[in-house]
């Protein structure tokens, strides 16, 4: 079964500076997807970005980027220029085709003033 | 607007009354799932349907029932809850033709307690 590992329970960041939120997952499946999405308070789940594993260059979305190790089964997120509103959990996620999301613990991500 | 909705958003009750938490998206998906979010654990996959009339037991089924009769609809049901199910809830959608992205789209969640 495929599994999912956030090994940060907690990270901060101060405001303009970068984080990198670290993914790693288990699988013996060649052909997947990965996500990272975003729950701010108001609990909603939103999509932050996605990378297809066959795809070799990293997804980027603005201030989001990803570090995309396939061999190495790691995926993490970078967040640059941080804000404020980027305080939230974020969870890490897996989904091979037609089958189930698996998602991580989540990183609780606090941005300071 | 493209949206899943779950209801009631909010839910107090006690042992052993059922309750049926209504799941509805207006995107045409194939997929829908069931998913509980507890502090530490992440989301958990509690059933899932690739189509109508098609389901299957996810990671933490036990307590619960599901059914899909129409595309659009997935409610979930709690036959005789029991606090160990207090937990927030999301019902989740995704399209499985081509070209599958493979992203789920969420509702706003279901926060129940049982008393």
């Amino acid at each position: 079964a495929q599994t999912v590992t956030q090994s940060q329970p907690e990270m901060s960041v101060q405001e303009a500076e970068t984080v990198t939120l670290s993914c790693t997952y288990d699988t013996s499946e060649s052909d997947y997807y990965l996500f990272w999405y975003k729950q701010p308070p108001s609990r909603q789940m939103i999509l932050v970005i996605r990378q297809e594993a066959y795809k070799q260059q990293n997804a980027t979305e603005n201030r989001f980027s990803v570090n995309f190790q396939k061999a190495a089964k790691s995926f993490s997120l970078k967040i640059s220029d941080s804000q404020l509103g980027d305080a939230a959990m974020y969870f890490c996620a897996y989904r091979s085709p037609r089958a189930k999301l698996v998602f991580g613990a989540g990183t609780i991500l606090r941005v300071k003033s | 607007e493209a949206q899943v909705t779950q209801n009631p958003r909010y839910l107090i009750t006690v042992t052993g009354k059922k309750l049926t938490v209504t799941c509805s998206q207006n995107m045409n998906h194939e997929y829908m799932s069931w998913y509980r979010q507890d502090p530490g654990l992440g989301l958990r996959q509690i059933y899932y349907s690739m189509n109508v009339e098609v389901t299957d037991k996810g990671d933490v089924p036990e307590g619960y029932k599901v059914s899909r009769k129409e595309k659009r609809n997935f409610p979930l049901i709690l036959e005789s809850p029991s606090p160990n199910q207090t937990s927030l809830y999301f019902c989740a959608s995704s399209f499985d033709g081509h070209p599958n992205t493979g992203e789920l789209f969420f509702g706003e969640g279901s926060r129940l307690t049982v008393l």
